[in-house]
């Protein structure tokens, strides 16, 4: 069975520092691996997704993340926070070649102080 | 991608009662599927909406507690029956468009409190 980990409830990082958010997967094959969105009172937004093409993936809002097998890892980073990227990020993973079973990790909420 | 839209956008409702949710996207897509997220916690699948055919549950989930129905490939509802505190969830449906296939869109979600 595929599960993924977020380290990390909460992440609290300055205006204008580097944002990262940390996500694990386990999987017995290279996966799909996708960042979702949430701010409050809305649903999810798709950030960005792996699907086995280039290992650095570029998302909206300058966000990106890069799929390193040897560590099983898909981090979220962005150079330069933004007050508005304060949300609720979810790490997602499913088999690869179908977006049916997908498992959420329990997500990290970043927050952006000035 | 395909614009998804979920009424109510939020509702309030008594012990025992019962909520239909509804979903719709303005083009076809091959998949649907409903989740919970339960207050301060991550989203479960409740089950994949099936054209036409009786949706498939999640272990946990059943049909007396959660009817789904979908008659076309752009509309779903979800009913949350005999409502309980417990219940009181944002309930988001998905769906997997026919061109972007490896991808679930979420729609904005409803926010469900049972009192």
């Amino acid at each position: 069975a595929q599960s993924v980990t977020q380290l990390g409830s909460h992440v609290s990082v300055s205006e204008g520092a580097l944002v990262l958010l940390r996500c694990n997967y386990s999987s017995s094959v290279p996966p799909y691996l996708f960042w979702y969105v949430q701010y409050p009172n809305q649903g999810l937004q798709l950030l960005l997704k792996y699907t086995s093409a280039a290992t650095l993936v570029k998302g909206i809002n300058g966000f990106e993340a890069e799929f390193k097998k040897s560590e099983t890892s898909f981090h979220l980073t962005k150079p330069s926070a933004h007050m508005s990227d304060a949300a609720e990020y979810f790490c997602a993973v499913s088999d690869p070649g179908t977006a049916s079973k997908l498992t959420f990790g329990t997500g990290t909420r970043l927050q952006v102080t000035l | 991608s395909a614009v998804i839209s979920q009424k109510p956008s939020r509702d309030i409702c008594q012990r025992g009662t019962s909520l239909t949710i509804q979903c719709q996207v303005d083009s076809q897509v091959t998949m649907m599927f409903w989740y919970r997220q339960q207050p301060g916690q991550s989203l479960t699948l409740i089950a994949t909406a099936n054209q036409g055919s009786e949706a498939t549950y999640e272990s946990g989930f059943v049909i007396d507690k959660f009817p789904i129905s979908r008659p076309n490939l752009t509309f779903s509802t979800l009913t949350v029956s005999n409502m309980s505190p417990e219940d009181s969830s944002i309930y988001l449906c998905s769906v997997v468009g026919q061109t972007s296939t490896d991808t679930q869109y979420f729609g904005p979600g409803t926010r469900l409190t049972v009192l």
